[in-house]
């Protein structure tokens, strides 16, 4: 089982809707979640940090859920621009293979 | 403020010749990474430095990998020999520390080994 998992999607969406995203993680010891975006041949960029009561930065929300070892991001109003690459990472403060990404979920938004 | 720069953008290699990237962090960025990403796959970290030190080298492959940051500031990540498997994109981050969320990448170096 890889360490953090996420569907690879395609989503396809229309311009104004609302998706959400999911990333699960096998190791309880994770302390730090992070949302990456990376667009088509660009390097990753960080979105937003995951926090434990949750956070929304604008239109994007994202949780954790410890219980359950997941991690989620909320898009609301998909704009064009949103087409992109997510990409889950996942972090423990100490010890080695601390730094893990999924594999990224990729989002088109369509007019 | 200048990001990460890497060179080279782009190589293209026959098998078992080496080769060399080269990666020079923000400044006063005292954490470097470097990760190889495969197409379709998110960025695998292969080694982590804090300054001059490689703190997780264990995803390193270190029959034919090796990194340097000898003065704790640019880095250089070498394969010898190259495999076909090793054609990927080598991305290289930094952050101010370990603990500090935002890593920030450069462009990477897109290599094709033939």
């Amino acid at each position: 089982r890889k360490e953090v998992e996420q569907d690879p999607g395609p989503f396809n969406v229309p311009e104004g809707a609302t998706v959400a995203f999911n990333c699960t993680y096998s190791n309880s010891a994770s302390q730090s979640f992070f949302w990456y975006r990376q667009d088509c041949r660009k390097e990753p960029k960080l979105l937003m940090s995951v926090y434990s009561s949750g956070n929304e930065d604008g239109r994007f929300t994202a949780q954790l859920n410890r219980a359950s070892q997941y991690i989620s991001l909320l898009i609301r109003d998909s704009k064009l621009s949103d087409s992109a690459t997510y990409l889950c990472v996942v972090k423990r403060d100490t010890g080695r293979r601390a730094l893990t990404f999924g594999s990224g979920t990729r989002l088109q938004v369509q007019p | 403020e200048a990001g990460v720069v890497q060179s080279p953008r782009y190589k293209i290699i026959e098998k078992k010749q080496p080769v060399a990237f080269w990666c020079n962090p923000i400044s006063g960025h005292n954490t470097l990474y470097w990760y190889r990403q495969n197409l379709g796959q998110g960025p695998e970290l292969l080694i982590r430095y804090e300054n001059e030190e490689a703190v997780d080298d264990s995803q390193l492959p270190k029959d034919r990998f090796s990194a340097e940051r000898l003065k704790g500031v640019d880095s250089t990540l070498k394969i010898q020999p190259a495999e076909l498997g090793d054609s990927a994109v080598y991305l290289c981050a930094s952050s101010l520390g370990w603990l500090q969320e935002t890593q920030y990448f450069g462009p990477g170096t897109r290599l094709l080994v033939l």
